[in-house]
């Protein structure tokens, strides 16, 4: 079976533009997560959505939004990109969205913003 | 807020030893769960193990185990027979039901610690 997968691999913009990274996750999973990690750090939590719906979100400004499609794929947009939001974007899926449920990884976006 | 601790930004073993990576996390949570995931160079995160705070027992994979100090607020990783493919950063991560019960995966992870297998 596939893995999650994420689209683009890599990107470059420069301040003030907009981002849209994209993300499959594994199928008959429900529920996808986004986080952002910056080089030399641990991830952290941006969103989680589960059946279309935002089910939490972390501790990240309105420039960061995101959606979930019905086949639950899910994009992440960044508007007014900031050099600060260099960084590897990974998205994760699981089954639904229990604490207990084990996440899965997808390869990630890497987003340098010049 | 839940904080996890990773103390060692860099470890190295030999291959064929045993090496043990440390993590402690803080939170005023008694239901939660607890991982380490692996993050090979220019790949991607995979788990390794993980670990119900509600039991008792260690849990293992294969050559990986953990020690889980629930008191201690300690989970460490050991990792035996150590091969060159063991070679990534390390994630120590928490997750727990929030307030009210409501629940979502927001996992906290660590700093991560760089494991280097050498030959």
């Amino acid at each position: 079976d596939a893995g999650v997968t994420q689209s683009p691999t890599h990107l470059i913009k420069t301040r003030g533009q907009q981002v849209t990274l994209r993300c499959s996750p594994i199928s008959g999973h429900k529920s996808v997560s986004w986080y952002q990690q910056v080089l030399g750090q641990g991830p952290q939590f941006i969103f989680q959505y589960y059946e279309k719906e935002e089910r939490g979100r972390g501790n990240f400004p309105d420039r960061f939004s995101a959606r979930q499609f019905p086949n639950y794929s899910s994009e992440l947009n960044v508007n007014a990109l900031l050099l600060g939001d260099s960084a590897l974007y990974l998205c994760a899926s699981s089954l639904n969205t229990g604490v207990w449920e084990t996440q899965y990884f997808g390869p990630g976006t890497r987003l340098l913003v010049l | 807020a839940q904080t996890v601790t990773q103390s060692q930004p860099e470890m190295s073993v030999q291959e064929a030893e045993t090496v043990t990576l440390s993590c402690t996390y803080d939170t005023s949570e008694s239901n939660y769960y607890l991982f380490w995931y692996k993050q090979p160079p220019s790949r991607q995160m995979i788990l390794v193990i993980r670990q119900e705070a509600y039991k008792q027992q260690n849990a293992t994979e294969n050559r990986f185990s953990v020690n889980f100090q629930k008191a201690a607020k300690s989970f460490s990783l050991k990792i035996s027979d150590s091969q060159l493919g063991d070679t990534a950063m390390y994630f120590c991560a928490f997750i727990s039901r929030g307030a009210g019960g409501t629940s979502y995966g927001k996992l906290t992870f660590g700093q991560g610690t760089i494991l280097t297998v050498h030959p």
